[in-house]
Parts: structure tokens; sequence; C-alpha cells
């Protein structure tokens, strides 16, 4: 079965420092995305970024980018010029093929931002 | 654009009590998700509607949970009786399919307390 490991229960970082989040996965499949959701105190969840499998250069979005590592299975997120609105719980989540849309998601990551 | 709409958005109830939470998603998505977020936990998939059907239910407990879509819009999720264990936050997402990568949009979520 997949799963989706995040090893870091709470960061702590810098206004307009860089941190980053880790996370790591297990599949034996070889087609699948990754992604970062953003859940900030008001629960509205909310994609930051997301990578095809497939794809070997990382993605990116404004200040947030990915470290993709297949091989080790790991998907990190870099978040550059940290903001007070960047503080939420993070979520990395996988999602396989199939007729289904199904995310697996990890245990979160809190992120505070000290201004 | 709206997004996916929730209600009610906090509930305290006594176990052993029905409960039911409604979804309206985004206008013209097929796809309906329910999700189960326990407090430090990702969030789980319980049900998957396309339009009017299912699609993936593997992890709905279907001895207290139920879930309906009726017409293929807005989507009600019941528990009855309700457990101690029951106490998490649901949320609802949609996406415009389920066999192609497109995005989930979340709602903000019902905060259940079972008491």
């Amino acid at each position: 079965a997949q799963t989706v490991t995040q090893s870091q229960p709470e960061m702590s970082v810098q206004e307009a420092e860089t941190v980053t989040l880790s996370c790591t996965y297990d599949t034996s499949e070889s087609d699948y995305y990754l992604f970062w959701y953003k859940q900030p105190p008001s629960r509205q969840m909310i994609l930051v970024i997301r990578q095809e499998a497939y794809k070997q250069q990382n993605a990116t979005e404004n200040r947030f980018s990915v470290n993709f590592q297949k091989a080790a299975k790991s998907f990190s997120l870099k978040i550059s010029d940290s903001q007070l609105g960047d503080a939420a719980m993070y979520f990395c989540a996988y999602r396989y093929g199939g007729a289904t849309n199904k995310l697996i998601f990890g245990t979160g990551t809190l992120l505070a931002v000290q201004p | 654009e709206a997004g996916v709409a929730q209600s009610p958005r906090y509930k305290i109830i006594e176990k052993r009590q029905s409960v039911a939470f409604w979804c309206n998603p985004i206008s013209g998505h097929a796809t309906l998700y329910w999700y189960q977020q326990i407090l430090g936990q990702g969030p789980k998939l319980l049900i998957q509607f396309q339009n009017n059907g299912v699609v993936d239910d593997s992890q709905l407990p279907k001895d207290r949970f139920s879930a309906e879509r009726l017409k293929g819009v807005d989507s009600t999720l019941k528990i009855q009786p309700a457990k101690l264990e029951d106490s998490a936050v649901y949320l609802c997402a949609s996406s415009l399919a389920a066999t192609v990568i497109y995005e989930q949009y979340f709602g903000p979520g019902t905060r259940l307390t079972v008491t």
C-alpha cells in the first residue's frame, strides 16, 4: 500500500528566510503525482504545488519549489522569502492512477513564521 | 467563482446520536469527495462520487456512515450512530473530473465533536 511520511511535526522559520519541509513516500508504481497542500487556521485546504513523477524537472510556483528525488522517493518543499501568511499546516500528498483521483496524505507539518 | 460550501461548520453531539453534513460543490464539478481529518492526522478519503455514482467507498465505515449525491450536485454525509472516535473535521472537495489529473478544491470543513 502507498504511504506518505512527513517526519517534521513542526517547523519554524524567520520572516524572509528559507525553509524546507520534508516528505517521503512509498509506492511500487511508476506513474503517479505528488502534491503539497497548505491548510491555514481557517482550515480550507489549498493546492500549493504539484509534481508529475514522469517529469524530471522540479516544479516551481513563485516562492515555492520542490526537490523531487524519484529514486529516493523523496519530495521536499522549499519556501523562499517566507512571509507571515505562509504560516499553516502543510500536507504532502500522493495520487495514484486508475479511475479514482484518490489522494493519500501525510500527517502534516505545522509551519510557524516568526516576524 | 464560488468555492465548495459546507454546513454546518461546527457540530457537537452525544455518542449514539445521528448527524448529517451537507456539501455543495463548485458548479460544474462532476467529482465530489468526502474526507475525514482526525486531529493530528492527514485527511483520509471516505467516499468519492462521479456525478451521482460511487467511485470509491473502500474506507467508508458502512455500518454507521452513509453518503448520497442526489442529482449529481449536492451531497450529504450521515453518521448513525456516532462514536467518540468519529470526532474529526469532515472535508468536502470537488474537481472537474476524476479520470484526469484535475485539482481538488476543498471546502472549509465541518468540525464534529462527539461527547
